[in-house]
């Protein structure tokens, strides 16, 4: 049962364009997402989060959007450096319990 | 260094076998996590200890088992070890209660063959 899904496996952007990644989830208990980073050879960095009562959050070139009602989540890089490729977990928790992790999406950022 | 120490890096093992993962969690965290990525695959929850206790259990199997000792390290043990047991293991510790985020290790490869 896969509560957070990221269904675009990878994205491929130019140096200082935007780059969009998604998150969906099914569990409407979820009050807190979370993005992570993560680099090969390296275990996952925070990134940025949101709580279920705002709608953005922003950091720096980072800034995370969550639609309730569409059970959806964003995150928008601007401007894309080269330094940005990575993979990008969305994950979700209820309460403060387990993070619920989805598959990740690879960002290219091209130059 | 993000405060999380995981050892080994490497593990290649054959199948049938046992290992053991091991976990220091950063200082002042209690609770310890981890997961597997295996390939193609998102983290997939495996277990929680908090304080030396079980808190949480996810997809783990049977023949998976871990523990958190009183110095707050914990240790996974991996037992007849198959083929599809081939992935990464993640160890992650927070404190709970606080920030909501996870501090993860680098991981332990581990390939069976």
């Amino acid at each position: 049962d896969q509560q957070v899904k990221q269904n675009s496996p990878s994205l491929s952007v130019q140096e200082g364009r935007i780059s969009i990644l998604n998150c969906d989830y099914t569990n409407s208990m979820f009050d807190y997402f979370l993005w992570y980073k993560k680099y090969p050879a390296e275990g996952p960095t925070f990134l940025i989060s949101i709580s279920s009562i705002k709608d953005k959050n922003e950091d720096g070139r980072f800034t995370v959007f969550l639609n309730k009602s569409a059970k959806h989540l964003s995150l928008h890089i601007v401007p894309s450096q080269p330094g940005d490729s990575a993979v990008y977990f969305c994950a979700a928790t209820v309460y403060g319990n387990k993070l619920v992790f989805g598959a990740g999406t690879i960002l290219r950022v091209k130059s | 260094d993000s405060g999380v120490t995981q050892t080994p890096k490497h593990l290649i093992t054959a199948t049938g076998q046992r290992v053991t993962l091991r976990c220091s969690p950063r200082s002042g965290d209690l609770s310890v996590y981890w997961y597997q990525q295996s390939l193609d695959q998102g983290l997939q929850f495996l277990i929680q200890y908090y304080n030396g206790e079980e808190r949480a259990k996810g997809n783990i199997l049977e023949r998976f088992s871990a523990q958190q000792f009183p110095d707050l390290h914990s240790e996974l043990n991996l037992s007849s070890l198959e083929l599809g047991d081939s992935a990464l293991y993640f160890c992650a510790s927070s404190v709970v209660g606080g920030p909501y985020g996870y501090t993860f290790g680098s991981g332990t490869r581990l390939t069976v063959v």
